[in-house]
């Protein structure tokens, strides 16, 4: 069974822009949550998407959104990008049931300049 | 305000010894606990959880330990091996009523097991 697939794996953006990062969850597995790595702040929670519905929300400000396709897969956008928006952006998918184990893909590594 | 503390950055043990990675939370309505580890350039991996009804959890090697009254959470690796080198993270949920949970990570425990 394929893993946890994230697009691309490294993205270089300036102050200002918008990026789109993509997650492909694991087949059969109707949830995705998203998750900030930083070194300061650690792994943080972005939100979670069930069968196309935002279902959980971190506190994030309003920049950072996401939607859940019908298939599953899922997109994070972050728009006008600030400096410390640069982290590991991790997304993790389960069959979504409360003690449903989360399987992390390898990230995207955003920079931003 | 960390809800979540894994107060040793890093730990180093000797192969074929015991690790013990330690983690204290705050809140008591989390309900749900997991430890994941993490190598360099690879997404966290879950190892082993443990819910608020139980005090303790086994699987092979490891074992997580429960103290409700303390709120502290702890992962014992025995014996430790040299693949066991990682990050290793605490978790902690409450159960939603949306039927989903969101995870809150400790910062992480290096470990390196010395061969």
């Amino acid at each position: 069974k394929a893993g946890v697939t994230q697009t691309p794996r490294y993205l270089i953006k300036t102050r200002g822009q918008q990026v789109t990062l993509s997650c492909s969850p694991i087949s059969g597995h109707r949830s995705v949550s998203w998750y900030q790595q930083t070194p300061g702040q650690g792994l943080q929670f972005l939100f979670e998407y069930f069968s196309e519905t935002q279902r959980n929300k971190g506190n994030f400000p309003g920049r950072f959104s996401g939607r859940q396709f019908s298939n599953s897969r899922s997109e994070m956008n972050v728009s006008t990008l600030e400096l410390g928006d640069s982290a590991l952006y991790l997304c993790a998918s389960s069959l979504g049931r409360p003690t449903d184990t989360q399987y992390f893909g390898p990230g995207t590594r955003l920079t931003v300049l | 305000d960390q809800q979540v503390k894994q107060n040793s950055p890093s730990l180093s043990v000797q192969e074929g010894r015991i690790s013990i990675l330690n983690c204290d939370y705050t809140n008591s309505m989390f309900d749900y606990f997991l430890w994941y580890k993490k190598y360099p350039a690879e997404g966290p991996t879950f190892l082993i959880s443990i819910s608020s009804i139980k005090d303790k959890n086994e699987d092979g090697r490891f074992t997580v330990f429960l103290n409700k009254s303390a709120k502290h959470l702890s992962l014992h690796i025995v014996p430790s091996q040299p693949g066991d080198s990682a990050v290793y993270f605490c978790a902690v949920s409450p159960y939603s009523g949306a039927g989903s949970y969101q995870l809150t990570f400790g910062k992480g425990t290096k470990l390196s097991v010395i061969p």
